[in-house]
């Protein structure tokens, strides 16, 4: 089956970049998702991109794609208190999203 | 509502009951899916609606999970004679995957088996 990985903690301060990295397996997924959660509620959608871009950038977040690696990044600038959550890695597979684990990401002051 | 909204949000029950589990999509979207989020397991795919298209069982984990969609839309997730294994985060999407839209999820509804 698909793969999809992720570093399980990311401990930034408040004011830095962060970034998330996620590797996944399956090369036919036409788009790649970051979702965000907070404890006790559901996943909100953050951002996505189309297999074809190699970049997007909305507002704070960018999101890198490098097909031949297999490798997806999530970029957060100036990160803020509000950014601390699980942010989830998703593959598209023929209409299944496929999870990372989920990389824990701490804000400290 | 704007958002997918899924009943109750929370559900404790004991070993061996049946159990459902409501969602109600976004209007108009016309693909649904239930995932699963547990400890051990993460975040897993279940089932999925297409439009009139018979549904994507292939998560489903064992027969004694179903699942239907009414009229192409609210949909009911049922667990029969629940297990202490069966206790996790249910959480239901949907997309227009007509014009290949992402997923938008619900807050789930957090199962508890006694």
């Amino acid at each position: 089956g698909e793969d999809v990985e992720q570093s399980l903690f990311l401990s930034v301060r408040e004011g830095d970049s962060s970034v998330i990295n996620c590797t996944y397996t399956d090369s036919s997924s036409t788009y790649l998702y970051w979702y965000k959660q907070e404890p006790g509620a559901g996943l909100q959608l953050l951002t996505y991109i189309f297999s074809n871009m190699d970049m997007k950038q909305d507002q704070r977040l960018t999101v890198l794609l490098n097909k031949k690696d297999k490798h997806l990044s999530l970029r957060i600038a100036d990160t803020q208190t509000g950014d601390s959550a699980i942010y989830f890695c998703a593959v598209d597979s023929w209409g299944k999203l496929q999870f990372g684990a989920g990389t824990q990401v701490v804000v400290t002051p | 509502g704007a958002g997918v909204s899924q009943s109750p949000s929370n559900k404790v029950t004991e070993k061996g009951k049946d159990v459902e589990l409501r969602c109600d999509p976004i209007s108009g979207h016309t693909a649904l899916y239930w995932y699963r989020q547990s400890l051990g397991q993460g975040l897993e795919f279940l089932i999925y609606f297409q439009g009139n298209s018979a549904p994507d069982k292939s998560g489903l984990p064992s027969d004694r999970f179903s699942a239907e969609r009414t009229g192409g839309s609210v949909s009911t997730l049922t667990i029969q004679r629940t297990q202490q294994e069966d206790s996790a985060v249910y959480l239901c999407a949907s997309s227009d995957r007509d014009l290949n839209q992402p997923q938008h999820f619900g807050d789930g509804t957090r199962l508890s088996i006694l």
